[in-house]
């Protein structure tokens, strides 16, 4: 089936410092959402791209269909972006499959 | 906006014992969906509805499991005979009206079967 290769896994990173994470997919997907997991467990939405670019403070997202990835920056990484980040990409209609997450820890 | 509320927060169910979850999704939402995370499978899609109708289920295991939609305000997922494999956090998602577009999830319930 259709999948999603999520990394890192984890990250660490020291507060005011950037990195970024990658979602690769295995077939050509129409769109991607990407979620951060709050502390009560909730989806929150961080992004939904069907193409090009998006930001949002100190996120920014990309997702390029053709090239099948998409990726999320996080600049000057402040303690409360620590959580857990997942992307979910919808080949068609409407199912969404999920990468398999990405733990950030955020340390001063 | 209350966002899609799950209720109940937690579950804890006996081997055999049926489960209900119960799902309301964002007021003026038209498209409700399921998933269910587990460690070992992530995040996996269930069924959805679009207009209360049932659209696809092809997520949903064949036996003991079902879904509802009796109205545009809820949606009611079942588990019956609960097995220990059916432990998960089970969420509820809504969107506009199904299509390409942002997807809005629940706090989901954690069920546990002992």
């Amino acid at each position: 089936g259709d999948q999603v290769e999520q990394s890192p896994s984890a990250l660490s990173l020291h507060e005011g410092t950037g990195s970024a994470l990658r979602c690769n997919f295995t077939t050509t997907m129409r769109a991607v959402q990407w979620f951060r997991k709050n502390s009560r467990g909730s989806l929150i939405n961080l992004f939904y791209l069907a193409s090009g670019t998006k930001e949002n403070g100190r996120l920014k997202s990309a997702f390029d269909s053709k090239e099948r990835y998409s990726t999320l920056h996080i600049r000057d990484a402040q303690l409360e972006d620590s959580g857990t980040y997942f992307c979910a990409a919808e080949a068609m209609g409407y199912k969404l499959t999920f990468g398999t997450g990405t733990s950030l820890l955020v340390d001063p | 906006n209350a966002g899609v509320i799950q209720t109940p927060r937690h579950k804890v169910t006996g081997k055999g014992q049926e489960a209900t979850l119960w799902c309301e999704p964002i007021s003026g939402h038209s498209a409700v969906f399921w998933y269910r995370q587990t460690i070992v499978q992530g995040l996996e899609f269930l069924t959805y509805f679009r207009n209360q109708a049932p659209i696809d289920d092809s997520g949903m295991p064949k036996e003991r499991f079902s879904a509802q939609m009796p109205n545009q305000s809820h949606s009611t997922l079942k588990i019956q005979s609960t097995q220990p494999q059916d432990s998960a956090v089970y969420l509820c998602a809504s969107s506009s009206t199904g299509g390409l577009e942002t997807l809005y999830f629940g706090s989901g319930t954690r069920l546990t079967v002992l």
